[in-house]
């Protein structure tokens, strides 16, 4: 039971453009959306969050925007950096689900191209 | 800043040994949790912790235990390693609700 989803397992954008990375969830009770970034041999870092009490949230280049009654959140990557080059989760939790845990997707790629 | 420190890097282990893999936070954080991530997937929470004391299962504990004696340590134990924990761990820890994890290194295991 795949609870979060990203359907594109990899993405590749020229430098400077807008990297859109997405994310479909089922279960309506998450409360809380996080998106994080991986290097190899490195652990998740975190990058941006948004509680589901919004739609919106920016951070610099990074914008997360919730979708509550499609179930799906994306992540805009804007202007895309050679470095902004990672694998990206997204997770979502539920405040009373297991001590918050967080509930990951299978993860995108991204690829910035110079 | 240390955050979430991962001991040891990576490891390879025998069918039927145990071992320790040990997680330490600086950040007086009080919630604690074990991931694995399997190639091509997301990462599985194996044992969760709410504070010193307190540890209950997560989604897939067998074949693990955990303790929680302090604040800032939360060691998972492997006591008859096998084939299907071949696996990257993860520690993370977070501050409360509504709070983002924060992750070690990972530890990389390969069981033989």
């Amino acid at each position: 039971d795949q609870q979060v989803k990203q359907n594109s397992p990899s993405l590749s954008v020229q430098e400077g453009r807008i990297s859109i990375l997405n994310c479909d969830y089922t279960n309506s009770m998450f409360d809380y959306f996080l998106w994080y970034k991986k290097y190899p041999a490195e652990g998740p870092t975190f990058l941006i969050s948004i509680s589901s009490i919004k739609d919106k949230n920016e951070d610099g280049r990074f914008t997360v925007f919730l979708n509550k009654s499609a179930k799906h959140l994306s992540l805009h990557i804007v202007p895309s950096q050679p470095g902004d080059s990672a694998v990206y989760f997204c997770a979502a939790s539920h405040v009373y689900n297991q001590g918050g845990k967080l509930i990951f997707g299978q993860g995108t790629e991204l690829s910035v191209k110079p | 800043n240390a955050g979430v420190t991962q001991t040891p890097k990576f490891r390879i282990l025998k069918i039927g040994q145990s071992m320790t893999l040990q997680c330490t936070q600086d950040m007086n954080h009080n919630y604690m949790y074990w991931y694995r991530q399997d190639p091509g997937m997301g990462l599985k929470l194996i044992y969760y912790s709410v504070g010193a004391g307190i540890t209950d299962k997560g989604e897939v504990p067998n074949g693990y235990n955990v303790s929680r004696s302090t604040t800032e340590d939360f060691p998972l134990r492997l006591e008859l390693a096998a084939p299907s924990q071949t696996s990257v761990y993860f520690c993370a820890s977070r501050a409360g609700n509504n709070q983002p994890q924060h992750f070690g290194d990972g530890t990389r295991l390969s069981i033989l």
